[in-house]
């Protein structure tokens, strides 16, 4: 079945740790995005993608960084992770628009990052 | 710049009661428009869009919404509320003539539904 995975869906851990949240999906879209939700639940977009070896900084300036050297997988990484870090990571992807009817985005269940 | 407004934090509405969340929209050119579902420590999910056509579109879980193109509106609603629509509810635009597909979500609107 077609779908979006985050994995973990909880982390605990420490400051000054590196760590990566991984996203995998099996739809064969193009774009895919990282958006980091507020304990408030405003969503801001951090990282998007168009496609392989293709990646943006998103309209909220983050610390992370994201890789896209394949098309099913967008990791996010933070080098030293700090408690200004914690929140929801939600990852999701969309087809390019060879018809503009398929251009709503799927998202995956998200990672809840806790820095200590 | 695009931006999406949704003006209520909180909608409350007892069961079986018609709903409404409220969304209105700033953007250049013609609009692509989304509604997305959130349940606790969950992604969000796509309930319905507006691309073209007909202003009233229908959604999953009996959901629909209207576009208003004078009013900048796309608001969402249900003609009977049921307890397992609360949840929080996103609404988002894209500029049609947008090449970075980038999706503008509002601050969202939690829906309680009291039994």
């Amino acid at each position: 079945e077609a779908d979006i995975y985050q994995t973990p869906r909880y982390l605990v851990i420490g400051t000054g740790k590196k760590i990566t949240l991984e996203c995998s999906q099996t739809m064969g879209h193009d774009k895919m995005y990282w958006y980091q939700q507020d304990p408030g639940m405003e969503l801001h977009l951090i990282h998007y993608s168009y496609g392989v070896n293709s990646t943006e900084k998103g309209d909220l300036s983050s610390e992370s960084t994201v890789s896209r050297i394949r098309t099913e997988h967008f990791p996010l990484t933070l080098e030293s992770a700090r408690p200004s870090h914690t929140s929801q990571y939600l990852c999701a992807s969309s087809a390019l628009e060879g018809s503009v009817m398929n251009t709503e985005a799927f998202f995956g269940q998200g990672t809840r990052l806790t820095v200590v | 710049a695009q931006s999406v407004a949704q003006p209520e934090d909180q909608v409350n509405v007892a069961e079986g009661n018609p709903l409404t969340v409220k969304c209105t929209y700033s953007v250049s050119g013609n609009p692509y428009l989304f509604w997305y579902v959130q349940y606790p420590n969950r992604g969000l999910q796509f309930l319905l869009k507006y691309i073209t056509g007909d202003n009233l579109v229908k959604g999953s879980y009996g959901f629909e919404a209207e576009f208003n193109k004078s009013q900048t509106s796309f608001h969402l609603k249900k003609p009977s509320a049921l307890v397992s629509d609360s949840a929080l509810y996103f609404c988002a635009v894209r500029a049609a003539m947008d090449s970075s597909y980038k999706l503008i979500f509002g601050s969202g609107t939690r829906l309680l539904v009291r039994p």
